[in-house]
């Protein structure tokens, strides 16, 4: 058990839906990451919050936002789903997300777009 | 631009064999490695990371990396496999700068017994 934890577990919708899903880090991480995992793309970094401030930007699309609150938990939003959203999400958490510092994995959110 | 690659999506080996997982960084500073498994339905667990002090880095469940910097890799090994290795294994790279964190696209590691 890495400390992450994720919600929901899995996740069905129709496609032009909109959904969060949520993650709560780690205790004493300040710093939170998101990843797509699908089997076209691989593993793909999204974004990154460090105490309610945006740090890095990946390959994340417009039609998708997050945020960090202030008790450091953080909402990824899809909205406008295609079904090539369906994919594995990964949200992770550091202490302090600089690049040399381990990232603790959650078990993930499986997204299901029909 | 920094990319990681892994050569071989997929790796047989026998139970005691060898285990020798590839990847190659592309960088132009010295980056930071890690190497990640994933086991069925579970999220990633580090094995290793290299942060630029020794260069033979040594991780969970007996597996070790080597920094190459000449030849720009940080191949995964294990000098006897075991059943419970079964899993898929990511290479990642990523750096101070920028912060963002690449991954290979994976080996998938099956032992045969």
């Amino acid at each position: 058990d890495s400390g992450v934890t994720q919600t929901p577990k899995h996740l069905i919708t129709a496609t032009g839906q909109r959904v969060t899903l949520r993650c709560s880090p780690r205790s004493g991480d300040l710093s939170v990451y998101w990843y797509q995992q699908s089997l076209d793309q691989g593993l793909q970094f999204l974004i990154q919050y460090y105490n309610g401030e945006e740090r890095a930007k990946g390959n994340i699309l417009e039609r998708f936002s997050a945020q960090q609150f202030p008790d450091l938990h953080s909402e990824l939003n899809l909205s406008s789903l295609e079904l090539g959203d369906s994919a594995l999400y990964f949200c992770a958490s550091s202490v302090t997300g600089t690049g040399k510092e381990t990232q603790y994995f959650g078990p993930g959110t499986r997204l299901l777009v029909l | 631009a920094q990319s990681v690659t892994q050569l071989g999506s997929h790796v047989s080996v026998s139970e005691g064999a060898l285990v020798l997982l590839r990847c190659n960084y592309s960088s132009s500073v010295p980056p930071y490695l890690f190497w990640y498994v994933q086991y069925p339905n579970q999220g990633l667990q580090l094995l290793l990371k290299y942060t630029s002090a020794a260069t033979l880095v040594k991780g969970i469940n007996g597996f070790e990396a080597e920094f190459k910097k000449s030849e720009t890799s940080f191949h995964l090994t294990k000098p006897s496999a075991h059943m419970s290795d079964a899993a898929e294994y990511f290479c990642a790279v990523s750096r101070d700068t920028g912060n963002q964190f690449y991954f290979g696209t994976g080996t998938s590691l099956t032992v045969i017994p």
